[in-house]
């Protein structure tokens, strides 16, 4: 198997400030990682996909000026929400592939956001 | 876009068999995943399948028929541990899907 950690777990931030969430892939190179939120009692929303030095692809209805990714190397993705608002409030998973077209994503612990 | 539908929940009791229907459309069809979800925590990997048929590990099997864009979870020997959230999820064009989740309760 393959381990991705995500960070943190949990946060809690006031209304308006931004939160930055890290996905690590801990024993293998991660070429692609998705980042995924998931409301209450639904199913994981893909957000958007994020590859090794280029622009993450946003999925349609996902602001990409709010939800910020980065992919500077083949280990880490980060995923910042600016100015968080109360709806922003959510379970935010992050999955890695080892390459293109590799079927098989692990998944990271996920983190629980509440923007209060 | 992807279309999943499964069943929002399901109960039955400990020691019977489940099974979870999953239908999808998508085009470029590249595999099938089960996950299985508890509350609070990330998705967790069952099984996958991409060419038609059952797949056959321990107590989960999963069935796949492309020609039907249709898929099934079989769950065997229900334990209370078993009750969780099972998500068919549809890989294409290298992305993956999710369904909404099949919640399953197993009563004693």
């Amino acid at each position: 198997g393959a381990v991705v950690s995500q960070h943190p777990s949990w946060v809690i931030c006031k209304s308006g400030t931004s939160v930055k969430i890290e996905c690590r892939s801990l024993d293998f190179q991660a070429t692609t990682m998705f980042w995924y939120r998931q409301f209450p009692k639904q199913s994981l929303m893909l957000m958007a996909t994020s590859n090794e030095g280029s622009k993450a692809t946003y999925e349609q209805g996902v602001e990409k000026d709010k939800f910020l990714i980065n992919h500077a190397s083949l280990t880490l993705s980060t995923l910042t929400v600016t100015s968080a608002h109360p709806e922003d409030s959510s379970f935010y998973i992050c999955s890695a592939s080892k390459g293109i077209g590799d079927t098989e994503a692990f998944f990271g612990q996920g983190t629980r956001l509440t923007v209060v | 876009g992807q279309n999943i539908d499964q069943p929002t929940e399901m109960t039955a009791t400990e020691g019977a068999i489940v099974q979870i229907n999953c239908t999808y459309q998508t085009s470029g069809f590249n595999g099938l995943f089960w996950y299985q979800q508890h509350a609070g925590e990330a998705p967790t990997f069952l099984s996958y399948n991409v060419l038609d048929g059952l797949e056959e590990k321990g107590r989960f099997s999963s069935f796949l028929s492309r020609s039907k864009g249709y898929s099934y979870l079989l769950l065997k020997e229900l334990q209370m541990k078993d009750s969780a959230s099972y998500l068919c999820a549809v890989i294409s064009d290298y992305k993956l899907s999710f369904g909404a989740g099949t919640t399953v309760t197993v009563r004693a």
